[in-house]
């Protein structure tokens, strides 16, 4: 799989969109790019995954470049419940596989 | 309401005692998962499961069991040959394992200390 790069932490206002960036140089062309969170002592959350094409669902959007080298987690309007550390995980969804998460950044929302 | 469950959400053994970690999910799901969290760490997966009555060994089995006799539950024993059994565990659980359809959903997770 290929390897990511998050910022560690990031801060964001309460009701404003949040911007997580994730870098996927080494993205290969069936890896899919895929967004967890884990709010302190709970299981992760899955929120988001996507090829090449932007995605949107009820939680966020993922906005994919054409390189697909990086990609953007957005919030649309941050709450206090999305403070959370966020996992960028790229993968090729196939057989019964671990997940690896790095380090992740670590989202503060500020009221 | 459909999910994945963990129980109980704490659990304190003994050393030399074995403990089953219960996991149950009603989403129909063929594949589930078990993962090991330690604390600043991230997953670790024990071992998995793609259908009922199969189950294969993740990165770090040692010390620990599974069964998978029913499609809805996945059962975790740590026995007490697993050497450093405090962490966090997680369940999980995909359509399937392999394809588009193989996202991962976790349950709320068991934090099991050994005092």
């Amino acid at each position: 799989d290929a390897k990511t790069t998050q910022p560690p932490s990031m801060d964001c206002a309460e009701g404003r969109a949040a911007n997580l960036p994730c870098n996927h140089s080494t993205i290969s062309g069936n890896e899919y790019v895929y967004w967890y969170r884990q709010i302190h002592s709970q299981g992760p959350q899955y929120i988001i995954h996507g090829l090449k094409n932007n995605e949107t669902n009820e939680m966020a959007s993922l906005i994919i470049t054409e390189d697909r080298k990086s990609s953007t987690l957005i919030l649309p309007h941050a709450t206090l419940r999305d403070t959370a550390v966020y996992y960028c995980i790229v993968r090729v969804p196939q057989g019964a596989q671990k997940l690896v998460f790095g380090q992740g950044t670590r989202l503060t929302i500020n009221p | 309401d459909g999910g994945i469950t963990q129980s109980p959400k704490y659990l304190f053994r003994k050393e030399g005692q074995n403990v089953t970690l219960s996991c149950e999910q009603n989403l129909n799901h063929d594949a589930m998962y078990w993962y090991r969290q330690d604390p600043g760490q991230g997953l670790r997966l024990i071992y998995y499961s793609q259908i009922v009555n199969d189950f294969q060994k993740g990165d770090i089995a040692e010390g620990y069991s599974v069964s998978r006799e029913k499609k809805e539950s996945f059962p975790l024993t740590v026995t007490s040959a697993q050497k450093n059994p405090t962490a966090f565990y997680l369940c999980a659980s995909s359509i399937s394992a392999g394809g588009v359809r193989d996202t991962q959903y976790f349950g709320p997770g068991t934090r099991l200390t050994v005092l």
